[in-house]
């Protein structure tokens, strides 16, 4: 059965340095997601995409976020200068029928 | 915001059916019912989703009020993994889920 895949499962990085999280949408799927979830808390929308641009972005998604695919088959987020705050798991999500979700990448920002 | 309401915890006997009740009363016409759920903190799985009609996949079954007010989840033989959180999420099709809290399902043996 086809799946969204996440990497790294882990990714421990220093305040104001950049992260890059790798995510496999499942291959006919057209909608793409990013969302995340702080330990604790509810699972929160980041920003949709559609047709190579950004559809939504949620107040989270700020100017240090960013999304790109930039081979057809990887869908990327970036974090320019992270923050203490930016800790959480992030959950990619691609969409045909309807949406599913890859295993996460736990952020560790110290 | 979630735009449901479900109680945030409940028990089930294992291979017993556990009926995951949720509150939607303002849903829109072109709103579907969604239910995921969410084991530790591993990425939301989907399990059925439906508009008005009732719905039967080989995980679930989801009852939908006449009214669209109001639906609920059966797991018709709860097995010890069910144990997880479940959300029940209404949008449109192509959008964004929005998660509430859930309700923490407890499956005992």
């Amino acid at each position: 059965e086809p799946e969204v895949t996440q990497t790294p499962s882990h990714q421990v990085t220093q305040m104001g340095q950049e992260v890059i999280l790798r995510c496999v949408p499942i291959s006919n799927h057209l909608y793409f997601y990013w969302y995340r979830q702080i330990l604790g808390q509810k699972v929160e929308f980041l920003v949709s995409f559609y047709n190579n641009e950004i559809s939504e972005k949620s107040e989270i998604f700020d100017d240090q976020f960013s999304v790109e695919r930039p081979d057809g088959s990887n869908f990327t987020l970036k974090i320019r200068s992270t923050k203490l705050e930016d800790s959480a798991m992030y959950f990619c999500a691609s969409e045909g029928e309807t949406q599913y979700f890859g295993p996460g990448t736990r952020l560790l920002v110290l | 915001d979630a735009k449901t309401t479900q109680p945030t915890s409940m028990d089930c006997a294992e291979g017993r059916a556990a009926n995951l009740p949720c509150n939607h009363s303002t849903i829109s016409g072109n709103e579907y019912v969604y239910w995921y759920r969410q084991i530790h903190s591993q990425g939301p799985q989907y399990i059925i989703h439906g508009l008005k009609n009732n719905e039967t996949n080989e995980m679930a079954s989801l009852i939908i009020t006449e009214d669209r007010k109001s639906s609920t989840l059966i797991l018709p033989h709860a097995t010890l993994r069910d144990t997880a959180v479940y959300y029940c999420i209404v949008r449109v099709a192509g959008g964004k889920l929005i998660f509430g809290q859930g309700t923490e399902l407890s499956v005992k043996p």
